[in-house]
């Protein structure tokens, strides 16, 4: 099973600041991976397919990044409504796909 | 567009079998390229993929839960449903049901997961 690692597991940071993500898979996974937001009380919502791939109606702020077993997802400038947890996710080794155990965005 | 809704009992009985079902709407549950898929987050932590069932019946799962699950759908009442046996209260989580695409886009293959349902939580205790 490859084992997604994010880090750091909280991120402060202010509105309208850039905000960088990371996450790791334990083995290569070339660019099969996605990133969701999760805001509290909501189901995830698919942000990144593609490793890069802004899924329909995801703003241009949000971008991802990476291949092999390093990944980033960016958000260039953030919005009030941003501030949420993100989970990577991969698919290129299944069953099962695996998440990452999520970055909480905090306002700074 | 597509909405899903997952329902039943928001607490099982330790050694009991919890069941739950997903109700698919706005679209076909028959579609082409589209797995019915169950994803559960435990309380405060990450996320974790179940299985998920083909129209046809074809079904995959996690291998960590596959001697305990089962996933069945009905196409004729557009729902897919649950069966998680022996349960504990490891097993305690928020229930989500979601449609995964798998195929190619741009000729490559992709997995996502979208939309998911609102979720429900399961609660195992005596």
């Amino acid at each position: 099973e490859i084992v997604m690692t994010q880090s750091p597991a909280t991120l402060s940071v202010s509105p309208g600041e850039r905000a960088t993500l990371s996450c790791r898979a334990s083995q290569s996974i070339n660019s099969n991976l996605a990133w969701y937001q999760q805001k509290p009380g909501q189901a995830p919502r698919l942000l990144i397919y593609g490793a890069s791939s802004r899924a329909t109606n995801i703003p241009a702020r949000f971008s991802g990044s990476g291949s092999g077993t390093e990944f980033t997802l960016t958000i260039s400038s953030l919005q009030s409504e941003d501030f949420a947890v993100y989970y990577c996710q991969q698919y290129n080794n299944w069953p099962p796909y695996t998440f990452g155990q999520g970055t909480k965005l905090e306002i700074k | 567009q597509v909405q899903l809704q997952e329902s039943g009992p928001g607490l099982v009985k330790p050694s009991q079998t919890l069941s739950l079902t997903c109700t698919v709407s706005g679209g076909s549950i028959s579609s082409g390229g589209y797995y019915w898929t169950w994803i559960r987050q435990h309380p405060g932590k990450g996320l974790e993929w179940i299985g998920y069932i083909y129209y046809t019946g074809n079904t995959y799962y996690n291998p960590s839960l596959r001697t305990r699950v089962t996933i069945s759908i009905d196409t004729s009442k557009s729902q897919f449903s649950l069966k998680l046996s022996s349960v504990t209260a490891a097993d305690t989580a928020v229930y989500y049901c979601a449609r995964q695409f798998k195929g190619m886009v741009d000729d490559t293959p992709v997995v996502w997961f979208d939309p998911w349902g609102q979720g429900t939580l399961v609660t195992v205790s005596s």
